[in-house]
């Protein structure tokens, strides 16, 4: 069983709009961060985001923790074909050295 | 910039053929990690290591072994490859229980 959901898991959008990605779960991180990943690379450290509540901006990419510390969402306005790429969610928890990854959100963003 | 260096891009092994997978960092972190990536099942621990020559089962360490003689190097072996293995291998080091920074991957494929 994945910890971690996203939501969606395939988002193909026209230059320009908006879109917001969810990452779900019932457990309590620590902490949680946003990475993306182009194909044929790593995954590339976004934000990183610890209370609850808190939201952080990069840009036109939007990122808030929920109060609870349980699910966070990455928002992107106007978005631009740059932006294209499969978005991690992962998240720290007390007692365990790693991250618990979600299973991903693919976006295309046509021109 | 942190640095992950992965040995290979690309690899293509035979069926039963022992593969060492190499990751050197360029920071003094105790924490490194091997993840498999699979389309659909996203980024699954396979082995971590929190020092020189302690390592720890992830979710999914079968056919899998791994070495870490040095601080900044940290092995994966394949003792008979198969082709279940064809995948991504993407190797991590970690600051704290947060921030994951990757290495560009490796993409093996058994025949």
């Amino acid at each position: 069983t994945q910890l971690l959901e996203q939501s969606p898991q395939f988002l193909s959008i026209q230059e320009g709009e908006n879109l917001t990605v969810y990452c779900n779960s019932s457990s309590v991180f620590s902490s949680l961060q946003w990475y993306r990943q182009e194909p044929g690379e790593g995954p590339v450290l976004l934000v990183t985001v610890v209370t609850g509540g808190e939201v952080k901006k990069l840009k036109r990419l939007t990122f808030q923790f929920g109060d609870a510390r349980k699910d966070s969402s990455l928002h992107i306005t106007a978005a631009q074909p740059g932006d294209t790429g499969l978005y991690l969610c992962a998240g720290g928890r007390g007692g365990a050295n790693n991250l618990f990854f979600g299973t991903g959100t693919r976006l295309t963003v046509i021109p | 910039d942190v640095k992950v260096t992965q040995s290979s891009r690309y690899l293509v092994k035979r069926t039963g053929e022992k593969v060492f997978l190499e990751c050197v960092q360029d920071m003094d972190h105790e924490n490194m990690f091997w993840y498999r990536q699979d389309p659909g099942l996203g980024l699954r621990l396979i082995y971590f290591s929190y020092d020189v020559k302690m390592k720890e089962k992830g979710d999914i360490p079968e056919g899998y072994s791994v070495s870490r003689e040095k601080k900044e190097r940290f092995s994966l072996i394949l003792e008979s490859a198969s082709t279940n293995q064809t995948s991504m291998y993407l190797c991590a080091h970690q600051r704290g229980r947060t921030e994951a920074f990757f290495g560009q991957g490796t993409r093996l494929t058994v025949v």
